[in-house]
């Protein structure tokens, strides 16, 4: 039982390359979620999906599109990256009685 | 939208000593969470509470759902060099229909001098 897993655990971009952060969870969870954490500002919301088939709009989706591919798989897509766009990116997902559980991160630096 | 307020910012301490942090917000949540991160890590579940005023102890760590919703804090006693982390606090409220979504503090960052 591995939790959350998400690739790459680092990765630089240049300003206008697309990427795609992959995250799949084995605890059969309904919710996923992606945070990006920046110094200073905790963890924002970029994007939620309650079930499978359904992805939301978070705090700061903007640059942002998601994908949920079925129930273990929620994928994160740069389109054109930014270096607003350097943080750390963390996927989790909910265990019920409102708990998150949080994969290690993919830490993104934009050039 | 929902914001909480979480202090202090930072905490350099010495090894044995209490620590506590809180966290508070104008709006009314229906669960507090706190998780702590370790560096280069993702934030780990440390307690999670349901009901106004309800105080749960994990170890050497007690946290508390304030009375009025609003508010929550969490204690470590007698510290040790691997409580060095951030420290961070999070209120779940309905979102609408059966999704829920967490709000959370901007962390407190907690050194422990051995």
């Amino acid at each position: 039982n591995a939790g959350v897993t998400q690739t790459p655990k680092f990765q630089v971009l240049k300003t206008g390359q697309s990427m795609t952060l992959q995250c799949a969870q084995d605890m059969n969870h309904n919710s996923m979620y992606w945070y990006r954490q920046d110094p200073g500002m905790g963890l924002r919301l970029i994007y939620y999906s309650a079930s499978e088939g359904t992805t939301d709009k978070g705090e700061v989706p903007n640059g942002y599109n998601v994908s949920r591919l079925n129930k273990r798989e929620f994928s994160l897509r740069l389109e054109s990256a930014a270096p607003s766009q350097t943080s750390v990116y963390f996927c989790a997902s909910d265990g019920g009685r409102d708990t998150q559980y949080f994969g290690p991160g993919t830490r993104l630096t934009v050039l | 939208g929902q914001q909480l307020n979480q202090s202090p910012q930072s905490m350099f301490i010495q090894e044995g000593e209490d620590v506590s942090m809180n966290c508070t917000s104008s709006s009314i949540f229906n669960t507090w969470l706190w998780y702590k991160q370790d560096p280069g890590e993702g934030p780990v579940l440390l307690i999670a509470l349901y009901k106004a005023g309800e105080l749960t102890s994990n170890g050497r760590l007690t946290a508390q759902f304030g009375i009025t919703r609003k508010d929550s804090f969490l204690n470590i006693s007698a510290s040790i060099p691997s409580d060095v982390g951030i420290y961070f606090c999070a209120g779940q409220f309905y979102s609408g229909g059966s999704n829920y979504k967490l709000t959370f503090g901007k962390g407190t960052l907690l050194t422990v001098n051995p």
